[in-house]
């Protein structure tokens, strides 16, 4: 069975701009919940989405959105990008939001500039 | 706010030694705890994950022990080799069991 794709797998913006990033679950899987990774904080939860719906949300500001798709594919966006958003992005399936196991992706790097 | 605290940050053992990362939690609500390994360039691979309801549990070389009333929880490492060198994460599950809490990271460093 074929793991979470993050697409694209690296990414350079400036400042302002805005980016979307796309994650397909494991087949199967209907719940993806997307995290941000840096040096500074660590792995944190900024949402998920199940049915396409936005179930749950992280403390983030509102320039960081995202959507689910009928496939279970889902999407986030950054707009308005800050040089404090370059960070490892990384998107997680789980079979439900029940089921708390979650696989991760290889992420999509983003650097803005 | 719900906190999960990771120790060592940095650890190096040689060759076929063991391995321990610890991690406390601060929500005593918190019934599900992840461990994930990231190695250079990938996502985080969960390696093994541990429920409330059980103090212990391993898989081969690997081992997750779990004390609910200090609400901290361990893994165990055993026979370490050179492709354990890696990026350890713990998680807890929140208190409203919408999100996992993740610790820093422990930098395990296996010479051989």
């Amino acid at each position: 069975k074929a793991g979470v794709t993050q697409t694209p797998r690296y990414l350079i913006k400036t400042r302002g701009q805005q980016v979307t990033l796309s994650c397909s679950p494991i087949s199967g899987h209907r719940s993806v919940s997307w995290y941000q990774q840096t040096p500074g904080q660590g792995l944190q939860f900024l949402f998920e989405y199940f049915s396409e719906t936005q179930r749950n949300k992280g403390n983030f500001p509102g320039r960081f959105s995202g959507r689910q798709f009928s496939n279970s594919r889902s999407e986030m966006n950054v707009s308005t990008l800050e040089l404090g958003d370059s960070a490892l992005y990384l998107c997680a399936s789980s079979f439900s939001p029940e089921v708390k196991t979650q696989y991760f992706g290889p992420g999509t790097r983003l650097l803005v500039l | 706010g719900e906190n999960v605290e990771q120790h060592p940050s940095t650890l190096s053992v040689q060759e076929g030694d063991s391995a321990v990362i610890k991690c406390t939690y601060s929500d005593s609500a918190s019934n599900y705890f992840p461990w994930y390994k990231q190695e250079l360039g990938k996502g985080p691979q969960l390696i093994i994950d541990i429920r409330s309801n059980v103090g212990e549990k391993k898989d081969q070389r690997i081992a997750v022990t779990l004390n609910k009333t200090a609400k901290h929880f361990s893994l165990h490492i055993t026979e370490t080799q050179p492709e354990d060198s890696a990026v350890y994460f713990c998680a807890a599950l929140n208190q409203a069991g919408t999100a996992l809490i993740f610790g820093k990271g422990t930098t395990l460093s296996v010479s051989s």
